[in-house]
């Protein structure tokens, strides 16, 4: 399972955009990449997945350049509900079989006023 | 989505004791993992519950301490055994439904915030 670093934590204002990196350098063919919100005393909540290039759903954008070895999400306006944990995970399909969910140490978003 | 009931959803338990925690989820699915998440930390996955068969321990846990039934593919529980304050943390619950590649997801519950005193 490719390993994935982040920034620990980040600072933000309300109503800016705001880019958190993932590095997956080990990240394998097979892989794609996921992002997971997380509230204080709740689960992890599916944000957007990819595999390369440019995804975008009602929440946020997902940026995986061409080498796959770093992806960015992108949280455009953010508010001061968008402050969570945020997680960036890579493992491969469900379809192969296998498939386990590691998590990494993740980025504390803290948007401010 | 699937949709997950897990419960309790906290429990205030005594040292040497051990807790079962359950998971149901409404709907059919392929895999159900158990995640333990400490305060202010990440997750980590305990174990992978197998439909039919013994489940998959990670690294660091094993069956004695965390006994894991999965009858069936709508429900899981998770035991905590012989409890000491080290076990004291979230416990969370996750399923996945196989679908096309790239479309899949993870649904988690609440989780059980357990405290051993």
């Amino acid at each position: 399972l490719a390993k994935t670093t982040q920034p620990i934590s980040m600072d933000s204002y309300e109503g800016q955009e705001v880019n958190i990196t993932c590095s997956h350098n080990n990240i394998a063919t097979n892989d794609y990449i996921t992002w997971y919100q997380q509230f204080p005393s709740q689960g992890p909540r599916f944000i957007i997945q990819g595999y390369k290039t440019k995804v975008t759903n009602e929440v946020a954008s997902l940026f995986i350049p061409a080498d796959r070895k770093s992806s960015t999400l992108s949280l455009p306006r953010v508010s001061l509900s968008d402050t969570a944990v945020y997680y960036c995970l890579v493992g491969d399909s469900l379809n192969t079989g296998g498939f386990k969910t590691i998590f990494g140490a993740g980025t504390r978003l803290f948007v401010k006023a | 989505s699937a949709v997950i009931s897990q419960k309790p959803s906290r429990d205030i338990c005594q040292r040497g004791t051990s807790l079962t925690i359950q998971c149901q989820v409404d709907s059919q699915v392929t895999m159900m993992f158990w995640y333990r998440q400490q305060p202010g930390q990440s997750l980590t996955l305990i174990a992978t519950a197998n439909q039919g068969s013994e489940a998959t321990y990670e690294s660091g846990f094993v069956i004695d301490k965390f006994p894991i039934s999965r009858p069936n593919l709508t429900f899981s529980t998770l035991t905590v055994s012989n409890m000491s304050p080290e076990d004291s943390s979230i416990y969370l619950c996750s399923v996945a439904k196989t679908g096309s590649p790239g479309l899949h997801g993870y649904t988690f519950g609440s989780g059980t915030r357990l405290t051993v005193v």
